[in-house]
């Protein structure tokens, strides 16, 4: 069975830019999520889905930070203008039920200069 | 709010020492617990979970108890090997219609030869 897949695997930018990322999580799973891991901490959740609906979005900076899953399938996270801040790894994953256990990519790398 | 509190990190331990890392959590509702690590160049994966009060959850040797009473769910494992040394990730979900996932800071294990 093939993993969550994300790209790229890292990306430099300068502060004010733009960045996106990708995510095809397992084949099946309805539920998705994007995590912030900024270097030394535990993932942060930033946004779930659950098919292609938007179920908590609570932490997620809504002022720089957009994310969409089409079609309850692949999904995307920008990011526009970037921060110095945002300097962390991307996680996503995800899990065929909201309680269930979570399947996680690689991540991807951010540094923002 | 819910969170997941990890003992500090670096643990180091000489090969098959005794291994305990401690986990509280506060939570609202009747939360599944997890324990993931995360191997060197490596994603998160699940070490194990329970989803009950008394389960216990086990998997290559490590150990968890989910105790409601002290809100704690610390991971065991009675000799550890020089292949356990990652980062280890205590984590809850919520239930009760939130579903929202959190983690701790995680905890460095280092085992030495």
């Amino acid at each position: 069975e093939a993993g969550v897949a994300q790209s790229p695997r890292y990306k430099i930018i300068e502060k004010r830019q733009s960045v996106a990322f990708w995510c095809n999580p397992i084949s099946g799973h309805a539920t998705l999520y994007w995590y912030q891991q900024i270097l030394g901490q535990g993932p942060k959740l930033l946004i779930q889905f659950q098919n292609n609906g938007v179920v908590d979005d609570s932490q997620l900076p809504k002022d720089r930070f957009s994310a969409e899953r089409l079609k309850g399938v692949d999904s995307t996270l920008k990011i526009q203008p970037a921060k110095l801040e945002d300097s962390a790894v991307y996680l996503c994953a995800s899990s065929f039920g909201r309680q269930e256990t979570q399947y996680f990519g690689p991540g991807t790398r951010l540094l923002v200069l | 709010g819910n969170s997941v509190t990890q003992m500090e990190g670096p643990v180091t331990l000489s090969e098959e020492a005794f291994l305990t890392i401690n986990c509280t959590y506060t939570a609202t509702g009747y939360p599944s617990l997890f324990w993931y690590v995360q191997y060197p160049g490596e994603g998160l994966q699940l070490l194990l979970k329970a989803t009950k009060a008394d389960d216990k959850g086990s998997n290559k040797g490590f150990e968890a108890t989910y105790r409601k009473e002290t809100t704690s769910f610390h991971l065991e494992k009675g000799s550890v090997q020089v292949s356990d040394s990652a980062v280890y990730f205590c984590a809850l979900i919520t239930s009760g219609g939130s579903y929202i996932p959190t983690f701790g800071r995680g905890t460095s294990l280092i085992v030495h030869p």
